[in-house]
């Protein structure tokens, strides 16, 4: 079974200037997870989505970061513009289940490194 | 709120020593407690997981974690490390009673010694 793919692995940007990255969840994953993991902190969750729908987001700074997963299959997230303090890795995970299913395991894609200057 | 705390930045241990790392949970509903390995330019591994029922629990690698509800901990185990699980251990959890967001640690770095 293939896992969660991400691109870029690495991506080296200026302030002010926008960016985005892509996922691609396990096959037949319904539910997609976008975390921020800064150096040195455990991942921090920032959006959440059940097919093509949000089902949580209260964590993602909404006035510079989107999020979209138009058919319920692959993920962007998008940021602009990005600050200094966006420097991190940014992952991808996917699960089975439904929302409300809460022993279900999250795998995870190998990241995308950020760093802005 | 749901909250993990992970108290040891780094965990020292020699080659085929026991290793340990810690792991306690703050939940109001039913816990279910996640141990994620990460190696260097990776992303996160599943070892194991709690959901219910006996409380070790077994898991990847010869990895084990003993869930204990009165102390509200789940620290990972392993009777005899290997210089190859260098890494960094991120336990997690998620509150039955609140939704299904995943809460992580700080994280835990492991290093074994030859």
């Amino acid at each position: 079974e293939a896992g969660v793919a991400q691109s870029p692995r690495y991506k080296i940007i200026e302030k002010r200037q926008s960016v985005a990255f892509w996922c691609n969840p396990i096959s037949g994953h319904a539910t997609l997870y976008w975390y921020q993991q800064i150096l040195g902190q455990g991942p921090k969750l920032l959006i959440q989505f059940q097919n093509n729908g949000v089902v949580d987001d209260s964590q993602l700074p909404k006035d510079r970061f989107s999020a979209e997963r138009l058919k319920g299959v692959d993920s962007t997230l998008k940021i602009q513009p990005a600050k200094l303090e966006d420097s991190a890795v940014y992952l991808c995970a996917s699960s089975t289940r439904m929302g409300g299913a809460r022993g279900e395991t999250q795998y995870f894609g190998p990241g995308t490194r950020l760093l802005v200057l | 709120a749901q909250s993990v705390a992970q108290p040891e930045d780094q965990v020292n241990v020699a080659e085929g020593n026991p290793l340990t790392v810690k792991c306690t949970y703050s939940v109001s509903g039913n816990p279910y407690l996640f141990w994620y390995v990460q190696y260097p330019n990776r992303g996160l591994q599943f070892l194991l997981k709690y959901i219910t029922g006996d409380n070790l629990v077994k898991g990847s690698y010869g990895f084990e974690a003993e869930f204990n509800k009165s102390q509200t901990s789940f620290h990972l185990k392993k009777p005899s490390a290997l210089v190859s699980d260098s890494a960094l251990y991120f336990c997690a959890v998620r509150d039955g009673a609140a939704g299904n967001k995943l809460t992580f640690g700080g994280g835990t770095r492991v290093l074994v010694k030859p």
